[in-house]
């Protein structure tokens, strides 16, 4: 079974300050993971993936999130805080179900981090 | 490319009324997945297809909810008869190259 942790549903910085968001894994196989984020009354939009390549993943709009197996944890930083990025985000993992198709298995999401960006 | 569409938006239903949420998936994606998002939480899957076929339902309280998708294209998802703890967003889903694309959800709320 699959799980997903994200440390602190809630979490505020100040514009210009570094955003560090937490999540950590569990997976019996090696994981595929993902950030989303969702801005209110929206689907989720993909930030990134990790897709066992490269263990710094870089994202849209500035973000990143580094793999470390040894911590199970993918957390997803960016260097300065926009307005535009206050929203809650998702840390998801997946099992491939369908190994060397196109297509992932189905996504575990984390319970979300709501981000408020002060001015 | 036109993204995943879902209607309606918003649903107000009284508790043991019916209710049925329509998703259009990105063109070509063979595999689609519902969600259940309840307020503070993540979303969960509640079912997934590859084409017309069901790969996981394990979820799906198949009591109350049921869940079609003719012609390995659009999708509907349905619950009958409504609860109240049922209130939600209903996400849909669609994937190719391992990604999952998001549509705007509908927000269901049961009185």
């Amino acid at each position: 079974a699959q799980s997903v942790t994200q440390l602190g549903s809630h979490v505020s910085v100040s514009e210009g300050a570094l955003v560090l968001l937490r999540c950590n894994y569990s997976s019996s196989v090696p994981p595929y993971l993902f950030w989303y984020v969702q801005y209110p009354n929206q689907g989720l939009q993909l930030l990134l993936k990790y897709t066992s390549a490269a263990t710094l993943v870089k994202g849209i709009n500035g973000f990143e999130a580094e793999f470390k197996k040894s911590e199970t944890s993918f957390h997803l930083t960016k260097p300065s805080a926009h307005m535009s990025d206050a929203a809650e985000y998702f840390c998801a993992v997946s099992d491939d179900a369908n190994a060397g198709g196109t297509s992932y298995g189905k996504l575990t999401f984390g319970q979300g981090t709501i981000l408020t960006v002060h001015p | 490319e036109a993204g995943v569409a879902q209607s309606p938006r918003y649903k107000i239903i009284e508790k043991r009324q019916s209710v049925a949420f329509w998703c259009n998936p990105i063109s070509g994606h063979a595999t689609l997945y519902w969600y259940q998002q309840i307020l503070g939480q993540g979303p969960k899957l509640l079912i997934q297809f590859q084409n017309n076929g069901v790969v996981d339902d394990s979820q799906l309280p198949k009591d109350r909810f049921s869940a079609e998708r003719l012609k390995g294209v659009d999708s509907t998802l349905k619950i009958q008869p409504a609860k109240l703890e049922d209130s939600a967003v209903y996400l849909c889903a669609s994937s190719s190259r391992k990604v999952q694309f998001f549509g705007p959800g509908t927000r269901l709320t049961v009185l």
